[in-house]
C-alpha cells in the first residue's frame, strides 16, 4: 500500500527559528499532498493543499507567509515554519491520496514540534 | 461534507467486540463514510469505508443502515493496541483528489485488559 513518510520525527527550537518539515509518498506520485495540525488532546485541523508546480491553497486562519509550503516534486512537499512561537508548537501530519483506487487517504506519522 | 455525531468515549474488554457507532442523518447519495483511527502521536490509519453496502477487511466490518443515517464500525476481537481515538468521516468519494479528509472529535476507545 501507499506510504508516506515525514522528517523529522521530532524537532525543538528556539523561539524565532525557522523548521522545515519534509513529506513523502514513497512509492507512488502524489500531486496533491495536505498538511495538518493537531494540538493536544483536539483533533485534526486542515491547514493547507500542497499542489506540485503551484501554489499552495491555505485554510482560513492559516497564515501562508509563516507556514511556507513547497511542493516542487510529485514526491515531496515540504512546510517550512518561518519565526517559529511556542504557540506554533504542535503535531504536523501531512497525507495525501492513494490506493488502487486513490480512495484511501494515506497519513505520515506526523512531526512533533515544540518551540522554547 | 455531512455532520457527523460519535459518543465522545467507549471502554471495550480485551478479546470482546467493539461497536464503535456514528450518526450521520444529513448523508446524502453520493457521500460515502470513512473510518479512521488515531493511536496516540502517530498518524491517523485507514481502517475501511463504504458506501450503503456493509463491508468488511482484515481489521474490521463496517455496518450502515438502510437509511445510510448511521453506521456501526466493529472491531470483531478488540486488543490493546485497538486503544485509539477513531473517527467517521462521511464525504463523497474522491473523484478529486484534491480534497481533504475533515475530521471531528471522535470516539476515544479504551480497551482494557
Amino acid at each position: 500500500g501507499a506510504v508516506v513518510s515525514q522528517h523529522p520525527s521530532w524537532v525543538i527550537c528556539k523561539s524565532g527559528t525557522s523548521v522545515k518539515i519534509e513529506c513523502r509518498s514513497l512509492d507512488f506520485q502524489a500531486t496533491t499532498m495536505f498538511w495538518y495540525r493537531q494540538f493536544p488532546k483536539q483533533s485534526l485541523m486542515l491547514m493547507a493543499t500542497s499542489n506540485e508546480g503551484s501554489k499552495a491553497t491555505y485554510e482560513q486562519g492559516v497564515e501562508k507567509d509563516k507556514f511556507l509550503i513547497n511542493h516542487a516534486s510529485l514526491t515531496l512537499s515540504t512546510l517550512t515554519v518561518t519565526s517559529a512561537h511556542p504557540e506554533d508548537s504542535s503535531f504536523y501530519i501531512c497525507s495525501t491520496w492513494g490506493g488502487v483506487t486513490r480512495d484511501e487517504q494515506y497519513f505520515g506519522p506526523g512531526t512533533r514540534l515544540t518551540v522554547t | 461534507d455531512a455532520k457527523t455525531t460519535q459518543p465522545p468515549s467507549m471502554d471495550c474488554a480485551e478479546g470482546r467486540a467493539a461497536n464503535l457507532p456514528c450518526n450521520h442523518s444529513t448523508i446524502s447519495g453520493n457521500e460515502y463514510v470513512y473510518w479512521y483511527r488515531q493511536i496516540h502521536s502517530q498518524g491517523p490509519q485507514y481502517i475501511i469505508h463504504g458506501l450503503k453496502n456493509n463491508e468488511t477487511n482484515e481489521m474490521a466490518s463496517l455496518i450502515i443502515t438502510e437509511d445510510r443515517k448511521s453506521s456501526t464500525l466493529i472491531l470483531p476481537h478488540a486488543t490493546l493496541r485497538d486503544t485509539a481515538v477513531y473517527y467517521c468521516i462521511v464525504r463523497p468519494r474522491p473523484s478529486n483528489s484534491g480534497y481533504a479528509l475533515n475530521f471531528g472529535k471522535g470516539t476515544s476507545l479504551l480497551v482494557t485488559p
